[in-house]
Parts: structure tokens; C-alpha cells; sequence
């Protein structure tokens, strides 16, 4: 049972590039959640998909925008990077109603 | 709304010691709570979970938690601590129905064990 994959495991971008960043599920969960986890910080919620809808939104800019597919699996994009959105991006996946399991995170580095 | 504070965002213990890991919530519903590892350049892995069931919860790695209603605390515990348990934990809550929601972080405690 694979668990949850991130890619591209780092990444640099240059201020005001936009960026993808992958999920994929483990098998089974159908709800994902992304966090952006800032240097010294916990995680903060970005949003959540669920059957291919975003259902919960964080206190994050229009910038930040999502997509899950029908496999489940996830993207997250974040346009016009500022250097502010230097973190590491972690993706979350779940069933309804259970704990989440993290991958490993993708760390962004914006210059 | 619902929130987790953290009390101490570092702490040392040595080797063999008790290891204790303050977390107070709030939630307006009763909550899911959550103990998440993360070891550096990780994603988070959890630790242990409260959903409603005993008070008293075991997690992995020797660590437990209690849930406290009348305290709103979920601290995290562990009788002797090891070299290996040096990492950085968030205590977590979710809380609603019908669905996941979404799941609110601590700042994180960042735990050194001395040798």
C-alpha cells in the first residue's frame, strides 16, 4: 500500500513564476488537504478537495488554486510567486472522517 | 472556530527522562485531536489520535496522551525518552461532521534529548 507522493521534492523559482506542485493518493483516500509550512512554523491550511470540489478554503490568496483528479490525485498551483511563499508545501489525504496521512513535502524556494 | 496552543516551543530533556509536551485546544464542537511527528526534511507523521473513545490514547513509539475535557488539554507523554525522539511535534484538532475537515496546527514543540 503506497503511501502519499509528493513531487517534485524541491524546487527554485524566481519572483512572479508560477508553480505546480504534485499529489498522489494513497490508495483509497479521497479527500486531500494542502499545507504550507513556513521555516519554524506548524502547518497552515491552504484547502481541501473532496470529489474533485474544493470544499474548505484557508486564509490564502486567489493566487493559490487547486485541482484533484479523478484518480484522487492532486495539484497545487500558486501564481505570481513572492518570496513570502518560500516554504515547504505539504499535500494531506484522507478518508472522510479519518487522520490524515502528510507526504513528504515539497520545499519551494522563491528567489 | 477552532485552535491549538502550545506551551513551550522548545524543550530538552535528557536521556531516560519523562518527556512531557503541553497542548491546550479549543473547539466548539468536540474535537478530533491529533499528535504529529515531523523529523527534519519530513512530512508529518501521527503519533497518536483522541476520536471520542478512551481518554487515555497510546500512539506509537511509546508515546501517549491523555484527553482532559475539563482542562481542554491533550498533552503528550512519554515515560523515558530516547535519542531518537528528538524531532518536532504539533498537536492538532479537527472537529465537525460530515466530512473531513480541516486540521489546525500548533506552532510545533521542538524536542532535544541530551545525551
Amino acid at each position: 500500500d503506497a503511501g502519499v507522493t509528493q513531487s517534485p521534492t524541491h524546487l527554485i523559482k524566481t519572483r512572479g513564476q508560477q508553480v505546480t506542485l504534485r499529489c498522489s493518493p494513497k490508495s483509497g483516500h479521497d479527500t486531500v488537504s494542502w499545507y504550507q509550512q513556513a521555516l519554524g512554523q506548524g502547518p497552515q491550511f491552504i484547502f481541501q478537495y473532496y470529489e474533485e470540489e474544493e470544499r474548505q478554503r484557508g486564509n490564502f490568496p486567489d493566487r493559490f488554486s487547486g485541482h484533484q483528479f479523478p484518480n484522487y490525485s492532486s495539484e497545487l498551483n500558486v501564481n505570481a510567486l513572492l518570496l513570502g511563499d518560500s516554504a515547504l508545501y505539504l499535500c494531506a489525504q484522507a478518508r472522510v472522517n479519518t487522520e490524515a496521512f502528510f507526504g513528504q513535502g515539497t520545499r519551494l524556494t522563491v528567489v | 472556530a477552532q485552535s491549538v496552543t502550545q506551551l513551550g516551543s522548545h524543550v530538552s530533556v535528557s536521556e531516560g527522562a519523562l518527556v512531557l509536551l503541553r497542548c491546550n485546544y479549543s473547539s466548539s464542537v468536540p474535537p478530533y485531536l491529533f499528535w504529529y511527528v515531523q523529523y527534519p526534511n519530513q512530512g508529518l507523521q501521527l503519533l497518536l489520535k483522541y476520536t471520542s473513545a478512551a481518554t487515555l490514547v497510546k500512539g506509537i513509539n511509546g508515546f501517549e496522551a491523555e484527553f482532559k475535557k475539563s482542562e481542554t488539554s491533550f498533552h503528550l507523554t512519554k515515560p523515558s525518552a530516547h535519542m531518537s525522539d528528538a524531532a518536532e511535534y504539533f498537536c492538532a484538532v479537527t472537529s465537525g461532521s460530515g466530512g473531513y475537515q480541516k486540521v489546525t496546527f500548533g506552532i510545533g514543540t521542538k524536542l532535544q534529548v541530551i545525551p
